[in-house]
């Protein structure tokens, strides 16, 4: 089945404790994304990918890395959380040239405490 | 700055037709028209895409303008499965550029 999986489901953490949010495609899709999404503030892309090894900044990009060394895998890297960052993440993928729209993971919620 | 318009929220009888509007008076040649849905902190799930023509899938019919500066999605027989936040986004699809920027969207309820 064709599907974004994106692990934890749920995460509970401290401030300051580094974490890691897998992000994985079986689509051979080139375009990869991450968003947050926060009550009253919609959906707002943190980092995208157009291929392996190149990645860019989205509107908020503060306090988190990105990798693509692969095609498949997109990890969104938080190094120093803070509650700030308690929010519900999506990772998102799709074909290049957008053909058939962006396919979203199920999405990881996640607390700083 | 916001490139498209929704109404906050609409309400839709089961099995009636449901019309989304969106407005993208700004829209340029190369912009696309996407829409998607979110059911409650599920992931969004894409809907429908057109650039000029109308389009229909399996899902949803998609009306656009001739002038392009608004769209309709219209779910033809509303179910109670389809009660979620419809997102109307305008981008360019293409070499370079594939962002989404997501608005509030318009929040449909199907009412039994």
């Amino acid at each position: 089945e064709a599907q974004v999986t994106q692990n934890p489901r749920y995460l509970i953490t401290v401030t300051g404790k580094k974490l890691t949010v897998t992000c994985s495609q079986n689509m051979n899709h080139e375009y990869m994304s991450w968003y947050r999404q926060d009550p009253g503030l919609g959906l707002r892309q943190i980092y995208y990918s157009m291929n392996v090894e190149v990645t860019d900044k989205g509107d908020v990009p503060e306090g988190y890395k990105v990798s693509r060394k692969e095609k498949r895998n997109f990890p969104l890297i938080l190094e120093s959380p803070s509650p700030n960052q308690t929010s519900l993440y999506f990772c998102a993928s799709s074909l290049f040239k957008g053909a058939g729209g962006y396919t979203f993971g199920s999405g990881t919620r996640l607390t700083v405490v | 700055d916001a490139k498209t318009t929704q109404p906050p929220s609409m309400d839709c009888a089961e099995g009636r037709a449901a019309n989304l509007p969106c407005n993208h008076s700004t829209i340029s040649g190369n912009e696309y028209v996407y829409w998607y849905r979110q059911i409650h902190s599920q992931g969004p799930q894409y809907i429908i895409h057109g650039l000029k023509n109308n389009e229909t899938n399996e899902m949803a019919s998609l009306i656009i303008t001739e002038d392009r500066k608004s769209s309709t999605l219209i779910l033809p027989h509303a179910t109670l499965r389809d009660t979620a936040v419809y997102y109307c986004i305008v981008t360019e699809s293409g070499a370079g550029s594939y962002q989404l920027t997501f608005g509030k969207g318009t929040k449909l309820s199907v009412i039994p």
